[in-house]
């Protein structure tokens, strides 16, 4: 079993929909949550950072975290077409140290 | 800022070369951490280097690959007789001392074995 599990999706939703993506984990230890969205052939752009649970809101964007469920979610409102990007979400245990990633969701917002 | 800089951004080598890739993190950030990238597959971890350290290498092929992070320069991600299986996007990130906060990529290497 995967640390943590992402559904590859794809996604295909029309603009102006409300986007939710998800991931979820098996590790209790994990106690940083990221968010990050990779367009086609660059390098991950950190998007959501949160720490321990809770929501954090930031533009159209919002991350959720449930620890007891081992949960974490991203909901973007009022999708573009330049949201369609590969979502990935990524965990660590403490302040430094790796990333684990998830599979990654490849989203397409269609006009 | 320029950001995290890799070089070169497209690496083509044939079986049983070197490949050598290049990082340069932000300014003012002294972690660097490498990924590598197959085809449909999320980032993976392979190494965590602080300035002439190696602090965590658990993702890191036993032979073959190596890493350093210099006390000056950048750090070099180093794979020695490659082979078609090598074949991946190497990204490098980088993050400062302070500690309540998310990493930053480069725009990553992408290494062909032919």
């Amino acid at each position: 079993q995967k640390e943590v599990e992402q559904d590859p999706g794809p996604l295909s939703v029309p603009e102006g929909a409300i986007v939710s993506l998800n991931c979820t984990y098996s590790n209790s230890a994990f106690q940083y949550f990221m968010w990050y969205r990779q367009y086609s052939r660059k390098g991950p752009e950190l998007l959501m950072y949160t720490y321990s649970s809770g929501n954090k809101e930031d533009g159209r964007f919002t991350a959720q975290v449930d620890k007891s469920s081992k949960y974490i979610s991203l909901f973007i409102r009022d999708s573009q077409p330049s949201d369609s990007a590969t979502y990935l979400c990524a965990m660590r245990r403490t302040s430094y140290g790796k990333l684990t990633f998830g599979q990654g969701t490849i989203l397409t917002v269609h006009p | 800022n320029a950001g995290v800089m890799q070089n070169p951004r497209h690496l083509v080598r044939r079986r049983g070369q070197e490949a050598r890739l290049r990082c340069s993190p932000m300014k003012g950030h002294s972690h660097v951490y490498w990924y590598r990238q197959l085809p449909e597959e999320g980032l993976k971890f392979m190494v965590y280097l602080q300035k002439e350290n190696i602090i965590d290498e658990s993702g890191m092929p036993k032979e073959r690959f190596s890493a350093e992070f210099p006390k000056e320069g950048p750090s070099i991600l180093r794979i020695q007789q490659v082979v078609r299986g090598d074949s991946a996007a190497y990204f490098c990130a980088s993050s400062s001392d302070e500690t309540n906060y998310g990493y930053t990529f480069g725009s990553g290497t992408r290494l062909t074995v032919v």
